[in-house]
């Protein structure tokens, strides 16, 4: 069972578009949503997160959007830049270990 | 402030032999998690450690499949007896507080 379900699969953005990325969740007892992302050949590494009493969380170009009635979260990339190609992972927390989306192939194009 | 730390990065195995993956977490870390990940898939949770504790487990194999966190020392994921189907990435991620994991490079375990 797919805790964690992310969308879309890829993701083609020319420069200076906005990336944004979905992930839905099931279980109500998740209170940590982080966003990762890899590069080929790399682990993952923490982008952002947020907890569930906030709606919002912003840091520099990455916004996660959270909706706790709907269990959903986004993130938003503003300004996409080419360096920004990789593919990005939502999560989300419970006790004792993190959920992953199956991830988003980003790719920003010149 | 070194990060977490994995080898060997790559590791080749024969099936039906041994393969021992270590990851040292960041300083002043407590909890280490071990992922798989194959090819165009996501993380998927193995194990969750503390210092000399098992904590989850749920996501391990049943069989041939052992991880340890000594009280010094690296954490350890022990694979027995490899199979094909073991081929994959693992990831090693650590943590002060359980939460805001920070990954290691991977151990990509190819067996032939």
């Amino acid at each position: 069972q797919q805790q964690v379900k992310q969308s879309p699969q890829s993701l083609i953005v020319q420069k200076g578009g906005i990336s944004i990325i979905n992930c839905a969740y099931e279980n109500t007892a998740f209170d940590y949503f982080p966003w990762y992302q890899q590069f080929p050949g790399k682990g993952p590494a923490l982008l952002i997160a947020i907890r569930p009493d906030v709606s919002e969380k912003k840091e520099g170009r990455f916004t996660i959007s959270f909706n706790k009635s709907a269990k959903q979260f986004s993130l938003h990339i503003m300004d996409s830049q080419p360096g920004d190609s990789a593919t990005y992972f939502c999560a989300a927390g419970g006790a004792n270990n993190l959920f992953f989306g199956t991830g988003t192939r980003l790719t920003v194009i010149p | 402030n070194a990060g977490v730390m994995q080898n060997p990065r790559h590791l080749v195995r024969r099936r039906g032999q041994e393969a021992r993956l270590r990851c040292s977490p960041m300083k002043g870390h407590s909890h280490v998690y071990w992922y798989r990940q194959l090819p165009e898939e996501g993380l998927k949770f193995m194990v969750y450690l503390q210092k000399e504790n098992i904590i989850d487990e749920s996501g391990m194999p049943k069989e041939r499949f052992s991880a340890e966190f000594p009280k010094e020392g690296p954490s350890i994921l022990r694979i027995q007896q490899v199979v094909r189907g073991d081929s994959a990435a693992y990831f090693c991620a650590s943590s002060p507080d359980r939460e805001w994991a920070f990954f290691g490079q991977g151990t990509r375990l190819t067996v032939v």
